[in-house]
């Protein structure tokens, strides 16, 4: 079993709409939780981070964390076409970052 | 300026030989990483230094050296290359311990052995 799963997508959404991605991960020691973005070519960029349950918000990106389902999500408010890029769910285990293999997401003009 | 810098960029070489990745973080970072990323995008962990100590080796050949000058660099030597270590190379550092220790990438090293 992965450590961290993902939906590969591609998911596709129409300009302005909300963009959800889903993230799980297995080891219930699990501390914090990262969400990075990564265009083609790229590496991979931060966006968020959160380690306590609830929702987190940062301008037009929300993470929301439940720990006791072992669930990550991040939501991606009016989402614009230079949003599209693979979103990578990572989880930090004592400074062992595992990473989820990314939802590819689309976001249609 | 740049935070996590690793060169070459891209890396083009033959089965059999030995190749060397370099990274340098001015962040003043304590851990750094390498991380492999393979063709369907999945970034798995290879090393971790702390302070120029080793404290991640993953399930990685022993093809594949890591070492640690001082801990604001962190270089990849790859002995006996083989085509299955095409993929690109990403040296990462973060802050250390904590909650608030993302990672940092760099520019990562894209590597074809033909």
């Amino acid at each position: 079993q992965k450590e961290v799963e993902q939906n590969s997508g591609p998911l596709s959404v129409p300009e302005g709409a909300i963009a959800s991605l889903n993230c799980t991960y297995s080891d219930r020691g699990s501390q914090s939780f990262f969400w990075y973005r990564q265009y083609s070519g790229k590496s991979p960029e931060l966006i968020m981070f959160i380690y306590s349950n609830g929702d987190k918000e940062d301008g037009r990106f929300t993470a929301q964390l439940n720990k006791a389902s072992q669930y990550v999500s991040l939501l991606i408010r009016d989402s614009q076409p230079s949003d599209s890029a693979t979103y990578l769910c990572a989880v930090d285990n004592f400074n062992k970052f595992y990473f989820g293999s990314g939802t590819k997401l689309n976001v249609k003009p | 300026d740049t935070a996590v810098s690793q060169t070459p960029k891209y890396l083009v070489t033959q089965m059999g030989n030995d190749k060397s990745i370099k990274c340098e973080q001015n962040l003043g970072h304590d851990t750094m990483y390498w991380y492999k990323q393979d063709s369907k995008k999945f970034l798995k962990i290879m090393f971790s230094y702390n302070n120029k100590e080793l404290i991640i080796n993953e399930t990685v050949p022993n093809r594949f050296s890591p070492k640690s000058p001082d801990k604001a660099h962190l270089n990849l030597h790859i002995n006996s290359l083989e085509l299955g270590d095409s993929a690109v190379y990403f040296c990462a550092s973060s802050p250390g311990t904590g909650r608030n220790s993302p990672l940092h990438f760099g520019n990562g090293t894209r590597l074809t052995v033909t």
